[in-house]
C-alpha cells in the first residue's frame, strides 16, 4: 500500500514536496516511480528512484526542477518540485516498481492534488 | 523517447461488445508493454504486463497481444463497470512513457 500526503496549494515559483509512505513489502526491494496527471489530461512520467541505493532517473524535463528522495528508515519516497508554474497544477501519483528499476507500477498512492495559483 | 500512439482516443460501444485498442510504440519495445485502467477520479491499475499477462485478479475479458511496435487490448465483453480511460505504458527505456490515452464510455 502507497500513502501518499494531503493536497497543496502553492504560489508561482514555490516548491512543493510530496510524500509517499510505503507499506506491506520490503520497500528496499523495488523501485518507486512518480507520474503526474494535469485536469483532463492523459499520464506523465517524471523519474524513478531505487528502494535500495537511492539511485533515480529523471524525465529531461524535469531534470532542473525535481529532486527524489528515500528514507528507508521509515519506507517513505518524497518528490520535490520547485520553481513551479501554473502549468505544474496536476494530480501526482507514487507509484511500485514490480522490480528495482524503472518498470511497470503495481500499486499506486491515491495520488496529491498540487494547484499552484497566484 | 519511447513514442506510444494509442486508438482509438475514445469509443462508446454498447453492454457486451468486444472492444480493441491498439498502442503502437516509435521503436521495438519487445514485450515491454503493460495497460492500465483509469476509473473516474481514482488511481490507475494495471490490467496487463508484459504485453500479454493478466495482472492477478483483473477479470479475464481482459487480454493483450502484441510484439515489437504493435500491441492490442481487448475487452471480449464490455460490462458497465468497464467505464474509464485506458493507458498503454511502454518500461523498455527511461524515460517511461505513456500513451495518450483511451476513453470508454458506455452507449
Amino acid at each position: 500500500q502507497l500513502v501518499q500526503s494531503g493536497a497543496e496549494v502553492k504560489k508561482p515559483g514555490a516548491s512543493v514536496k510530496v510524500s509517499c509512505k510505503a507499506s506491506g513489502y520490503n520497500f528496499r526491494s523495488y523501485g518507486i516511480s512518480w507520474v503526474r496527471q494535469a485536469p483532463g489530461q492523459g499520464l506523465e512520467w517524471m523519474g524513478w528512484i531505487s528502494g535500495y541505493n537511492g539511485k533515480t532517473s529523471y524525465a529531461q524535463k524535469f531534470q532542473d526542477r525535481v529532486t527524489m528522495t528515500t528514507d528507508t528508515s521509515t519506507s517513505t519516497a518524497y518528490m520535490e518540485l520547485r520553481s513551479l508554474r501554473s502549468d505544474d497544477t496536476a494530480v501526482y501519483y507514487c507509484g511500485k516498481d514490480v522490480e528495482i528499476t524503472a518498470a511497470f507500477l503495481d500499486t499506486w498512492g491515491q495520488g496529491t492534488l498540487v494547484t499552484v495559483s497566484s | 523517447d519511447i513514442q506510444l500512439t494509442q486508438s482509438p482516443s475514445s469509443l462508446s460501444p454498447s453492454v457486451g461488445d468486444r472492444v480493441t485498442i491498439t498502442c503502437r510504440a516509435s521503436q521495438a519495445i519487445y514485450t515491454y508493454l503493460a495497460w492500465y485502467q483509469q476509473k473516474p477520479g481514482k488511481s490507475p491499475q494495471v490490467l496487463i504486463y508484459a504485453a500479454s499477462t493478466l495482472q492477478s485478479g483483473v477479470p479475464s475479458r481482459f487480454s493483450g497481444s502484441g510484439y515489437g511496435t504493435d500491441f492490442t487490448l481487448t475487452i471480449s465483453s464490455l460490462q458497465p463497470e468497464d467505464v474509464g480511460t485506458y493507458y498503454c505504458q511502454q518500461h523498455y527505456s527511461v524515460p517511461v512513457t505513456f500513451g495518450g490515452g483511451t476513453k470508454v464510455d458506455i452507449k
